[in-house]
């Protein structure tokens, strides 16, 4: 079956400590994105790339950075600069860049105390 | 820039009864819309789209949105709700033409069932 696969459902880190989120898709979609998600505030965009080795700044890209060496995959690392790293993270693909219908991951719950 | 205002944070209907869940778009044009839903602790879902044509369109699980270009909305509606239709719903609206960041979502309406 293709789809989105993100891995692990829940991770635990301590403050200060960098930690790198899984995202890969076989849907051999173009797009891929980062999204955070807070109660009550909706999703909102961190990062997204629509082609490999090139990627760009979202609303809230402070203390994220992302690679894209491969279609299938782009990971989200939350380095220690982010100041409130503890959040819902949903990653994201689809076909073509811009306004096209997305699919989106089973999320990561990332808790960092 | 193009935004999406969902109104309603929360929604209690009772098992059985019809559903509308609003939406309201900000663009100069018509937009690309579509309806997301999100379980708990799960990622996103798609309801349905609007790209073109038909302004009543049909999606999955039961669901229909329509939209209104003179009041710029696109609400969601079930005729008898489940109690399986208890999540988070969002709206979402795309530019057409280009935006290559995609989506922007509205804050999402957090549908309550009650039996």
């Amino acid at each position: 079956d293709g789809g989105i696969t993100q891995s692990p459902k829940y991770l635990f880190r301590k403050e200060g400590q960098n930690v790198t989120l899984s995202c890969e898709q076989n849907l051999n979609h173009d797009a891929m994105y980062w999204y955070r998600q807070d109660p009550g505030q909706g999703l909102r965009l961190i990062y997204y790339s629509q082609i490999v080795n090139d990627f760009q700044k979202g609303d809230i890209a402070e203390g994220y950075s992302v690679s894209r060496e491969k279609k299938e995959s782009f990971p989200l690392t939350v380095t220690s600069a982010q100041k409130n790293p503890t959040a819902f993270y949903l990653c994201a693909s689809s076909m073509v860049g811009g306004s096209v219908e997305q699919y989106f991951g089973p999320g990561t719950r990332l808790t960092v105390t | 820039a193009q935004s999406v205002t969902q109104p309603d944070i929360h929604i209690t209907v009772s098992e059985g009864a019809s559903l509308e869940l609003r939406c309201n778009y900000s663009y100069g044009a018509t937009p690309y819309l579509f309806w997301y839903v999100q379980s708990p602790g799960q990622g996103l879902q798609l309801l349905l789209k609007y790209f073109s044509g038909d302004t009543l369109v049909q999606g999955i699980k039961g669901f229909e949105a329509e939209f209104k270009r003179s009041q710029s909305s696109f609400n969601l509606r079930k005729p008898s709700v489940h109690w399986s239709d208890a999540a988070e719903y969002f709206c979402a609206v795309g530019a057409r033409g280009g935006g290559a960041d995609g989506l922007t979502f509205g804050k999402g309406t957090h549908l309550i069932i009650q039996p």
